[in-house]
């Protein structure tokens, strides 16, 4: 079982809907949590970032983590066409990184 | 925020050559970097991980004698291609953690796209 897994998509939605994009984890002891956003040909930029549980908002963007489940979420409210790119999340124990594969998401003007 | 910058952007070389792709931590000191590989539409492979001033540390799989990898200060590290052969391109892309705390993160350059003829 990989540490970190995420459906890569594509997912594509109409502009202003909200997206929510996924990953599970399989390491209870994991508690620190990003989500990296990479348009294409670019490297991928840190967008957001939770420790432990609960929510964190900035904008239009809430990452979400549920220990219990060992999921975390993105949302992102009012989807713009240069939302779309690929979305990464990953997860940290200090010495070693684990990344999702990433979700190809397009936003339809 | 933490800035890392890649040089060149991009490289087109003969199949032979060798290559030099740099990675600068611009406002923090890096004590780790990263180098990753990424083709077409997947996802990244990280390739080798490199503390200042000691050896890197390869994946798997990873040639070490092919891509060479020097950490000489706490802001600047070198990926090496050597010899680089089509089946070298590839998009590469470094990153950079000012700590070894869980709460450390990782800061991406840009990329370099190489394309080996």
């Amino acid at each position: 079982q990989k540490e970190v897994e995420q459906d890569p998509g594509p997912l594509s939605v109409p502009e202003g809907a909200i997206v929510s994009l996924n990953c599970t984890y399989s390491n209870s002891a994991f508690q620190y949590f990003m989500w990296y956003r990479q348009y294409s040909r670019k490297g991928p930029e840190l967008l957001m970032y939770t420790y432990s549980s609960g929510n964190k908002e900035d904008g239009r963007f809430t990452a979400q983590v549920d220990k219990s489940s060992k999921y975390i979420s993105l949302f992102i409210r009012d989807s713009q066409p240069s939302d779309s790119a690929t979305y990464l999340c990953a997860t940290t124990t200090g010495n070693q990184f684990y990344f999702g594969t990433g979700t190809s998401l397009t936003v339809i003007p | 925020g933490a800035v890392v910058s890649q040089h060149p952007s991009r490289v087109i070389c003969k199949s032979g050559t060798s290559v030099k792709i740099e990675c600068r931590s611009l406002d923090f000191q890096a004590t780790t970097m990263f180098w990753y590989r990424q083709f077409p539409k997947q996802s990244l492979m990280l390739m080798a991980t490199s503390n200042e001033g000691s050896k890197a540390t390869y994946e798997q799989g990873v040639e070490k004698d092919k891509f060479l990898i020097n950490h000489a200060s706490l802001t600047l590290s070198t990926l090496t291609v050597t010899s680089a052969h089509p089946e070298d391109s590839s998009f590469y892309i470094c990153s950079a953690r000012g700590g070894a705390g869980v709460t450390d993160t990782q800061y991406f350059g840009p990329g370099t796209r190489l394309t080996v003829l």
